[in-house]
């Protein structure tokens, strides 16, 4: 079983939709969950970290947690063709020194 | 702030050579993490370092080393290059909050 698993997609989503990212995590004591976007050519950026059970909300973007089913999401709100890249989800382990990411999942968003 | 920086940008080498990177991380940055990034592997973690120890390792083989030094800037070194080792690879930097890791542009590697 992988660390950190994503759809690897691709998810096409029409503009204006709700774009729904998934990951799962393996490591329970994970303490730290992180959302990062990596457009093609460029380098990860984080979109949202969120540490406790429940929704974290920032503009468009909502990240959701729930630490018993081992899940985190992401979601898009009014999805731009702009938000088109790979989603990654990061998990930091027990220790807090080594994080770990999914594979990352393909968003394709049509004008 | 200025952000982290990776030299260089892009390198070519051969089978059999080494090679050296280098990471300057964001000022007042102390925890200095290392990625190779391939399309088949995504992400995967190579090292970590916090004032100048490596606190944890990923499962590369001993070919691939780190080091850290007295201002905070790390440099990677792989050995023996093999084809295998062509990658983007990234170093990211952690404040002191241990939390958000801010990655720097990386480095295109190219073995031949």
């Amino acid at each position: 079983q992988k660390e950190v698993e994503q759809n690897s997609g691709p998810l096409s989503v029409p503009e204006g939709a709700i774009a729904s990212l998934n990951c799962t995590y393996s490591d329970r004591g994970s303490q730290s969950f992180f959302w990062y976007r990596q457009y093609s050519g460029k380098s990860p950026e984080l979109i949202m970290s969120i540490y406790s059970n429940g929704d974290k909300e920032d503009g468009r973007f909502t990240a959701q947690l729930n630490k018993a089913s081992q899940y985190v999401s992401l979601l898009i709100r009014d999805s731009q063709p702009s938000d088109s890249a790979t989603y990654l989800c990061a998990v930091t382990n027990t220790g807090g020194f080594k994080t770990i990411f999914g594979a990352g999942t393909r968003l394709f968003v049509k004008a | 702030k200025a952000g982290v920086t990776q030299t260089p940008r892009y390198l070519i080498k051969t089978r059999g050579q080494q090679v050296t990177l280098s990471c300057s991380p964001i000022s007042g940055h102390r925890s200095v993490s290392w990625y190779q990034q391939t399309p088949g592997q995504g992400l995967q973690f190579l090292f970590e370092y916090f004032s100048e120890t490596q606190r944890n390792k990923g499962n590369f083989p001993g070919r691939f080393s780190g080091r850290q030094f007295s201002n905070s800037r790390s440099e990677m070194n792989v050995s023996t290059l093999e084809l295998g080792d062509s990658a983007l690879y990234l170093c990211a930097s952690t404040g002191q909050s241990q939390e958000t890791q801010y990655f720097g542009p990386g480095t295109r590697l190219l073995v031949l």
